[in-house]
């Protein structure tokens, strides 16, 4: 099983320039999301998805747009790329919805971006 | 809000003796709780997690978990710690909704062979 896949592993980006960090998964999962990992700061939520069509903000969405057009699919855009963008990013997934709910989020392996 | 505060950064531990990375929490309404492994240059792994019943809850590769409600804690332990379990590990709360989760800061453990 491939889980939840990530790609590109690696980026690096100049200021203002514009980028979409692609996250697939292949287990059917109805949540999705996407957190920012930074040194002392632990994983923070930037937006999530219960399903396609609905996403919601986390605790820092500012400089990030994402969308939910399929269940497997929930890609993250940086529209102006900023320094303080650098960060490694992970997208997980849950099952989610009664009687399915086991709050156990599953990780891709990262993206880690630089900003210049 | 639900928080969760992990207060150490740093734990060192010699093989075989036991482990415990604390944890402790703030949150409205009932605590979903749950403690991940982060190795090198990987994702988050789920190790456990406490949604109601028995405060002692069993996870993977031998560690567990206390429920304390009075004191507000879900600390990781492991009767005898393994080189292999060094690693980051974080605690994590859910929001009453499940919608959102909020981690704690991570925690570097260490064990010394």
């Amino acid at each position: 099983n491939a889980g939840v896949t990530q790609t590109p592993k690696f980026q690096v980006l100049k200021t203002g320039q514009s980028m979409t960090l692609q996250c697939a998964q292949d287990m059917n999962h109805e949540y999705m999301s996407w957190y920012r990992q930074d040194p002392g700061m632990g994983l923070r939520l930037i937006h999530y998805s219960v399903g396609a069509g609905i996403t919601d903000q986390g605790e820092v969405p500012n400089g990030y747009n994402v969308s939910r057009s399929t269940t497997e699919d929930f890609p993250l855009r940086l529209l102006s790329a900023a320094p303080s963008q650098t960060s490694v990013y992970f997208c997980a997934s849950s099952y989610f919805g009664q009687g399915l709910y086991t709050g156990e989020l599953f990780f891709g392996e990262g993206s880690r971006l630089t900003v210049l | 809000a639900q928080s969760v505060a992990q207060p150490e950064d740093q734990v060192n531990v010699a093989e075989g003796n036991p482990l415990t990375v604390k944890c402790t929490y703030s949150v409205s309404g009932n605590p979903y709780l749950f403690w991940y492994v982060q190795y090198p240059n990987r994702g988050l792994q789920f190790l456990l997690k406490y949604i109601t019943g028995d405060n002692l809850v069993k996870g993977s590769y031998g560690f567990e978990a206390e429920f304390n409600k009075s004191q507000t804690s879900f600390h990781l332990k492991k009767p005898s710690a393994l080189v292999s379990d060094s690693a980051l590990y974080f605690c994590a709360v859910s929001s009453n909704t499940g919608n959102q989760f909020y981690f704690g800061t991570g925690t570097s453990l260490t064990v010394i062979p």
